[in-house]
């Protein structure tokens, strides 16, 4: 089983602040299937990243992905008030999916 | 538009059984994989089973293998989770998920006495 390990935990900026999420797997991700969601309270999560860096249908240019390997990052280059949120990255390069245990995204 | 609309959750006894549908629409059900996510109250995601379309491959987490089982009817265009034995730690928003980007907007299962 592929773990991944996301940090922060807790990510507190301001609208307009630049956030950057890591995500570290245990072992090379297969073919970099490695995504990213948002959760917001109540909701289903929603697809941001796929394929390490491409964007999902809808989503901003402020959100962006990258990394390879073991090491990924989500970045969102201007925080707007809806990002503020929880954030999952997810492995599904085996049917065995992983998820990273999240980061949140909180005002400050 | 793909939509799956999970139903069947509720409040059950601990040792007790319940069993999630999810009815899939917008797409052809028989050409995809399915996969079940829970998500325990303030907590994280956890993967727990896949079923291949042809239901020849089916795969459990540990934490439900032995108790949960998967299945389909792709003449129905529906999944479902039949979970035996439930135990508190089961108490969850369960989603029924098509692909990465396609989920359900969950049931909820609680486990209590």
């Amino acid at each position: 089983e592929i773990v991944l390990t996301q940090s922060p935990g807790t990510l507190s900026l301001s609208p307009g602040e630049r956030a950057t999420l890591s995500c570290r797997a245990s072992q090379s991700v297969s073919s970099n299937y490695l995504a990213w969601y948002q959760q917001k309270p109540g909701q289903a999560p929603r697809l941001l990243m796929y394929a390490v860096s491409t964007r999902a249908t809808g989503i901003p240019d402020r959100f962006s992905g990258s990394g390879s390997g073991t090491d990924f990052t989500l970045t969102i280059s201007r925080l707007e008030p809806e990002d503020f949120a929880m954030y999952y990255c997810q492995q599904y390069g085996t049917s065995l999916w992983t998820f990273g245990q999240g980061t949140k995204v909180e005002i400050k | 538009d793909v939509q799956l609309v999970e139903s069947g959750g509720g409040l059950v006894q601990p040792g007790g059984s319940l069993r999630l549908s999810c009815a899939a629409s917008g797409f052809p059900f028989s050409n995809y994989s399915m996969t079940w996510v829970r998500q325990a109250p303030g907590k994280g995601l956890e993967w727990i089973s896949y079923i291949t379309r042809t239901s020849y491959t089916i795969y459990y987490a540990d934490s439900v293998k032995g108790r949960f089982i998967i299945s389909r009817d792709n003449a129905k265009n529906s999944l479902y989770l039949q979970m035996n034995s439930l135990r508190d730690e089961d108490t969850a928003v369960y989603y029924c998920v098509r692909s990465i980007g396609y989920w359900g907007q969950g049931i909820l299962v609680t486990v209590s006495s």
